[in-house]
C-alpha cells in the first residue's frame, strides 16, 4: 500500500520569494511520484514526475522537486513565486511494480498556495 | 491534440435520481480513470478501465459503476444519488503502457450537485 502526506495545508508567500511545499510518501515498492496543480474550477495539471531516473526533477513554470529516498520526501520548490502560482498543489504517488496500477494514483490532501503582492 | 473532454461540466440532480457522466480521452490513450474530489475526502480513486475492462476499483459502493467503449470513451454512472455524492468528478487518461503509463492527463471535471 502507498500513502502521501502533505505537511502543510496552506502556504503563504510574497511574490518574488521562494516556495517550498512539503511532501512525504510511503510505499512498499519503488514509487513514481508526481506533483499536480489545480487552479480554481479547473482540472489537474501535471507539474513534474519522478520515475527513478534523476533524483532532481525539473517541471513546468520553474518548479522542481527532489526525491530523497532516505527521508521518503518529495518536496516541491520554486526560487521565485509569481501571482499566477496561486493554486492548490497535490503530491501524488503511483505504484506500478508487479501489477497494473497505472491509473490508480494516491493523492495527498493538497496544499493551498497563496501569493501576496 | 485535443485534451480529455468531460461532459456535462455542471449538473444538478435530486436525491434518488441517477446520473451518467461522459469522458472522451486523448486520442491514442487506452486507459481511462475516474476520481471523485470533495472538500472533506479530497481526491479519491473510483475505477480504471483499459480495453473495455475494469482493471482497478476503489472503495466505493456498488451505486458507482462505469464502462468503457471500444473507442476508449468512458462513462460513469451513479444510481440512487445521495447528498454526499455532490462532488467534482474527474476523468483522466493515459497511454497505459511504457514509461508514460502512469502519467495521467485530467479533464476539467463534471461538477455534480445533489439536492
Amino acid at each position: 500500500a502507498q500513502s502521501v502526506t502533505q505537511l502543510d495545508s496552506h502556504v503563504s508567500v510574497s511574490e518574488g520569494t521562494p516556495v517550498l511545499l512539503r511532501c512525504n510518501y510511503s510505499s512498499s515498492y519503488s514509487p513514481s511520484l508526481f506533483w499536480y496543480v489545480q487552479h480554481p474550477n479547473k482540472g489537474l495539471q501535471l507539474l513534474l514526475k519522478y520515475t527513478s531516473a534523476a533524483t532532481l526533477v525539473k517541471g513546468i513554470n520553474g518548479f522542481e522537486a527532489e526525491f530523497k529516498k532516505s527521508e521518503t520526501s518529495f518536496h516541491l520548490t520554486k526560487p521565485s513565486a509569481h501571482m499566477s502560482d496561486a493554486a492548490e498543489y497535490f503530491c501524488v504517488v503511483s505504484v506500478t511494480a508487479g501489477g497494473t496500477s497505472y491509473g490508480k494514483l494516491t493523492f495527498g490532501q493538497g496544499t493551498i498556495l497563496t501569493v501576496h503582492p | 491534440k485535443a485534451g480529455v473532454t468531460q461532459t456535462p461540466r455542471y449538473l444538478i440532480k435530486t436525491r434518488g435520481q441517477q446520473v451518467t457522466l461522459s469522458c472522451s480521452p486523448i486520442s491514442g490513450h487506452r486507459s481511462v480513470s475516474w476520481y471523485q474530489q470533495t472538500p472533506g475526502q479530497g481526491l479519491q480513486f473510483l475505477f480504471e478501465y483499459f480495453s473495455e475492462t475494469q482493471r482497478n476499483k476503489g472503495n466505493f459502493p456498488g451505486r458507482f459503476s462505469g464502462r468503457q467503449f471500444s473507442n476508449s470513451r468512458s462513462e460513469m454512472n451513479v444510481s440512487t444519488l445521495e447528498l454526499g455524492d455532490s462532488a467534482l468528478y474527474l476523468c483522466a487518461s493515459s497511454v497505459a503502457r511504457g514509461s508514460g503509463a502512469n502519467v495521467l492527463t485530467f479533464g476539467a471535471g463534471s461538477r455534480l450537485t445533489v439536492l
